[in-house]
Parts: structure tokens; C-alpha cells; sequence
């Protein structure tokens, strides 16, 4: 079975630039998440997808963040304008429903110079 | 909010048996698991207890659950070099449908041959 894949694995930008990340997650997989892990800290939830539609995106700075799962299959996360402070891993998951056990990508590494 | 705890490092003998401890807050947690990311690589599910157990014995994986001091440790027997990375305590909270998984920062276990 194919894992999630993840791209592009790293990206360099400068802030104020606009960056966006792919996920595809397992097939059949319903729900989607998107989590920000900084250097030296856990990862944290951005955003969680049931199928095509939001969840919880209570921790999404919805200002310069966005994240659409059309078809409710692939996503995509999207900064616009970039910060210094969004340099981190952004790592993606997948589980068959929720609550169940959660398969995560190998995550985009951006650095915001 | 659930607050995760875990000690920053660790350090043991190749051989020896490594714990890793990790505190929580919230009583309300179903499921409470251990993932383990190594350098450059996204998480990988090693082990996860039901909040209704105790115990869990998987190989070389021993995890304990202290609920009513909501304390999780995992025991690794034998600690090999290929151990070495960073664990991670998470705490699933079941709250109104979506189910996030909060992260503690990461215990990075050092095996030293």
C-alpha cells in the first residue's frame, strides 16, 4: 500500500512570498490533516479535512494560511505572504475515518529567509 | 487546552533498556500513542494504548499507563543504535466529532555503542 506522499520535500523562499504544498494521501483514506512541527516541538494541528469539507481549523492562522481538499482526495496548504516564523516541517496524514490511526507523510521542509 | 509533557533528552548504552516518560492533563484522552521520527523522515506509529489498559507489550515495546497520575512511558529492551531519534508522546482528545491529536515536544533518545 502507498504511503502519503508529500511535495516538494524542501522549499526556500524569501518572506512576503507565497509557497504551496501538495498531499496525497492514502486512497480511500477520509480524513486529511495538515500539521506544522518547528524545530525542536511536536506538531501541531492546522487543519483537519472529513472528505472535502473543514472539521477543525481553529489553529489555522487563517490571515496568511489556506487549505482546500477538492474531490476530497488530494490537498493542497498554501502561505500567502510567507513570515520568518513559518519556517518549519509542514507534515501531512491521512487515516481511513476519524479517530483512527493516523499515516503521516515525510513532510516539506520550508525555510523562509 | 491538553497540555503534553516529556523530558528533552536521553541518553543510554547500546544494550540497556531506554524509558521514556511522558505526562498528559486531559482525563478525557481515549487514546494515548508513541510515534518516533527519525532525522529527515515523517512519524511513524510505533505503539498506542487504549485509555482502559494498563499495559501493552509489543516486542520489545513495553508501554505503561498510569491513568489516574496520567503518566505514559514507553520501555525499549535492548536499545539498539538504529533506536536512536525522537519519540513522541501524542494524546488523542475525542471532542465534537473531530479528533485531534496533541503532541508532546519529543524525547531525542542518543544509544551510544
Amino acid at each position: 500500500e502507498a504511503g502519503v506522499a508529500q511535495s516538494p520535500r524542501y522549499k526556500i523562499i524569501e518572506k512576503r512570498q507565497s509557497v504551496a504544498f501538495w498531499c496525497n494521501p492514502i486512497s480511500g483514506h477520509a480524513t486529511l490533516y495538515w500539521y506544522q512541527q518547528i524545530l525542536g516541538q511536536g506538531p501541531k494541528l492546522l487543519i483537519q479535512f472529513q472528505n472535502n469539507g473543514v472539521v477543525d481549523d481553529s489553529q489555522l492562522p487563517k490571515d496568511r494560511f489556506s487549505a482546500e481538499r477538492l474531490k476530497g482526495v488530494d490537498s493542497t496548504l498554501k502561505i500567502q505572504p510567507a513570515k520568518l516564523e513559518d519556517s518549519a516541517v509542514y507534515l501531512c496524514a491521512s487515516s481511513l475515518v476519524v479517530g483512527d490511526e493516523q499515516y503521516f507523510g515525510p513532510g516539506t521542509r520550508l525555510t523562509v529567509t | 487546552g491538553e497540555d503534553v509533557e516529556q523530558s528533552l533528552f536521553l541518553s543510554v548504552r547500546e544494550g540497556d533498556s531506554s524509558v521514556i516518560n511522558c505526562t498528559y492533563t486531559d482525563s478525557s484522552s481515549t487514546y494515548l500513542y508513541w510515534y518516533k521520527q527519525e532525522p529527515g523522515a515523517g512519524l511513524q506509529l510505533l505503539t498506542y494504548i487504549f485509555s482502559n489498559m494498563d499495559m501493552k507489550q509489543d516486542q520489545r515495546l513495553t508501554v505503561l499507563l498510569n491513568k489516574k497520575d496520567k503518566h505514559l512511558s514507553l520501555r525499549i529492551a535492548d536499545t539498539q543504535t538504529g533506536d536512536s531519534a525522537i519519540y513522541f508522546c501524542a494524546d488523542l482528545i475525542p471532542n465534537s466529532g473531530n479528533t485531534p491529536l496533541v503532541f508532546g515536544k519529543g524525547t531525542r533518545l542518543s544509544v551510544i555503542a
